[in-house]
């Protein structure tokens, strides 16, 4: 059983498009991290929100913690193919000493 | 600085053997946490050891083991291999504990045979 699940699971889309990726559970995080993953590699952290509401921007992406701390949501913007890989929710409990990952979003970028 | 250090990046290994797996975490790091990663299960948590003590154990048969060196070097050791143990595994240092603030390494691509 995931604590995280994502949505959608797979997506391709053209260069130039809009995406948002979805990462959604009933249970409350400290705090939600996404991180990307290219083939043969480790995940890259990305971004880290823990305020519920809170809002970051990092260039082309947005990210949005839920009001209640539950869900996040990652946009992208003109999306470019150096965006393709594996997109990843990770979600931080209080008093656990582990991250809980999300199912994962695999993004293709065609240009 | 240099990254997070595993080795070997890719094993072979038979059904039955058993397999040590190494990292070495970015100089000052003293968090040390292994995840399991599958296509069909995602990355599941192994361990977390901070300053040479396990802080934490994931939902894994105790086959799975590892241990933190002085150094905060850590090893994950599996016993009596499985098919099912196919993965990729992965390691993450950090500052502190808790999973806060990960740089993963490359990972070790295990295949059991």
């Amino acid at each position: 059983t995931q604590l995280l699940e994502q949505s959608p699971q797979f997506l391709s889309i053209q260069e130039g498009e809009n995406l948002t990726v979805y990462c959604n559970s009933s249970s409350v995080f400290s705090s939600l991290q996404w991180y990307r993953q290219e083939p043969g590699e480790g995940p890259v952290l990305l971004v880290t929100v823990v305020t519920g509401g809170e809002v970051k921007k990092l260039k082309r992406l947005t990210f949005q913690f839920g009001d209640a701390r539950k869900d996040s949501s990652l946009h992208i913007t003109a999306a470019q193919p150096g965006d393709t890989g594996l997109y990843l929710c990770a979600g931080a409990q209080t008093g656990a000493n582990n991250l809980f990952f999300g199912t994962g979003t695999r993004l293709t970028v065609i240009p | 600085k240099a990254g997070v250090t595993q080795t070997p990046r890719y094993l072979i290994k038979t059904r039955g053997q058993q397999v040590t797996l190494s990292c070495s975490p970015i100089s000052g790091h003293r968090s040390v946490s292994w995840y399991q990663q599958t296509p069909g299960q995602g990355l599941q948590f192994l361990f977390e050891y901070f300053s040479e003590t396990q802080r934490n154990k994931g939902n894994f048969p105790g086959r799975f083991s590892g241990r933190q060196f002085s150094n905060s070097r850590s090893e994950m050791n599996v016993s009596t291999l499985e098919l099912g143990d196919s993965a990729l595994y992965l390691c993450a240092s950090s500052l502190t504990a808790g999973g806060y603030g990960y740089t993963f390494g490359s990972g070790t691509r295990l295949t059991v045979v």
